[in-house]
């Protein structure tokens, strides 16, 4: 079964600071998927990665994909207070309808 | 354009119980999958559909089980309810599949 481990599983950072979120995964895979999730509520689908080198940004969040190293990032830049939520992962086995979760990155952007 | 839509939002059942939840997908989305989000598993993969037809399932016991409708609307049922089955239980929902998925909202079940 795929496998799918994040870190850090907890990340508290300062306003105005960068980091980046890990996500590597077991099996062969070309999709990866990253999510957030604020508290009680829903999954927001954020960025879809389909192939090796696939690199998106969207404002201060850019998602990279290496299918190689079976790694992708979720790079933070400059965070704001509204960034606090939880950050999955996903990827499936290249049948696009099954997807193995990371176990979630909770941050919290301190003022 | 409507989104992904769960019912019931909230849901309090006792042990032993059976109950249904409802999933309407995006107009036009043809597969729609189910997933079981708890503290301690964390999100896990119950069953897709698509057009119909189960395509794959998950590592759960036979009493969760699913539909889906000739209208890609879907449903899921679980039969005899355990105190482990209170989870949020979330509908997604995809032209194909392969291009990412929307999520509902859930279905918060407590099993008292």
């Amino acid at each position: 079964e795929l496998k799918v481990e994040q870190n850090p599983l907890f990340l508290s950072m300062q306003e105005g600071k960068n980091y980046t979120i890990y996500c590597n995964y077991s099996t062969t895979s070309d999709r990866l998927y990253w999510y957030r999730q604020d508290p009680g509520k829903s999954l927001e689908s954020l960025f879809v990665l389909l192939s090796n080198g696939a690199v998106k940004q969207e404002g201060r969040l850019m998602a990279s994909l290496d299918t190689k190293a079976r790694l992708s990032t979720l790079h933070i830049t400059a965070a704001v207070h509204d960034l606090s939520a939880t950050y999955f992962c996903a990827v499936d086995q290249n049948t696009g309808n099954q997807f193995y979760f990371g176990t979630g990155t909770s941050l919290t952007v301190i003022p | 354009k409507a989104g992904v839509t769960q019912t019931p939002r909230y849901l309090i059942k006792t042990r032993g119980q059976q109950v249904t939840l409802s999933c309407s997908p995006i107009s036009g989305h043809r597969s729609v999958s189910w997933y079981q989000q708890t503290p301690g598993q964390g999100l896990q993969f119950l069953f897709e559909y698509f057009s119909e037809t189960q395509r794959n399932k998950g590592n759960f016991p036979g009493r969760f089980s699913g539909r889906q409708f000739s209208n890609s609307r879907s449903e899921m049922n679980v039969s005899t309810l355990e105190l482990g089955d209170s989870a949020l239980y979330l509908c997604a929902s995809s032209y194909s599949g392969g291009q990412g998925y929307t999520f509902g909202s859930g279905t918060r079940l407590t099993v008292v």
